[in-house]
């Protein structure tokens, strides 16, 4: 079975922090995906990245950064938190154009 | 991707199917359908896709009517276990990014 781990579960960081949520998937995919989930506003994509050391804003990338250096990992990077970045953090993985498999989500929070 | 509207809400009395209804109307020659589900407080999972015919796995079948206009999710044997918001996606395979997930329908199964 597919494997996504994120690196927490709950967090709970300061506005003005700097924040590194990691993503692993044990699968060898190309593709790997940020997404964060609001109540009403459902899944929004924040970056992907089709191979290593390359990636792609999606609709929200204000206020992130990614990075991609090796295959299996990950990041999603926060690099001044504030208090509109609370919410549920999912990371997903997959074949190109194929389903995705998500993690177990982390729940950010920022006070 | 097309624009699927699904029942804000159902029940089932568990043990029973459960049979989960998406309208697609729009729905182009080359999409699929996907479904996935989202128990409370976790990662969405992949349950089942299809083009046109129907589909079977472990976890569900996936009935699309022969105009691929609708389509019906169907978990044979309900468990309380198979309460989550289900999603139905219709989207073109060979996109490498997003799936963009609605509203769902948030299904309980009742003891």
């Amino acid at each position: 079975d597919v494997k996504v781990t994120q690196s927490s579960r709950y967090l709970v960081k300061r506005t003005g922090e700097k924040v590194f949520l990691e993503c692993v998937q044990d699968m060898d995919h190309e593709n790997m995906f940020w997404y964060r989930q609001d109540p009403g506003l459902g899944l929004r994509l924040i970056y992907f990245s089709y191979d290593v050391k390359m990636k792609e804003k999606g609709d929200i990338p204000e206020g992130y950064s990614v990075s991609r250096e090796k295959k299996e990992r990950f990041s999603l990077i926060l690099e001044s938190a504030s208090t509109n970045q609370t919410s549920m953090y999912l990371c997903a993985s997959s074949i190109p154009g194929r389903e995705q498999f998500f993690g177990p989500g982390t729940r950010l929070t920022v006070l | 991707d097309a624009k699927t509207t699904q029942p804000t809400s159902m029940d089932c009395a568990e043990g029973r199917a459960a049979n989960l209804p998406c309208n697609h109307s729009t729905i182009s020659g080359n999409e699929y359908v996907y479904w996935y589900r989202q128990i409370h407080s976790q990662g969405p999972q992949y349950i089942i896709h299809g083009l046109k015919n129907n589909e079977t796995n472990e976890m569900a079948s996936l009935i699309i009517t022969e105009d691929r206009k609708s389509s019906t999710l169907i978990l044979p044997h309900a468990t309380l276990r198979d309460t989550a918001v289900y999603y139905c996606i219709v989207r073109v395979a060979d996109t490498g990014n997003q799936f963009y997930f609605g509203t769902g329908t948030s299904l309980t199964v009742i003891p």
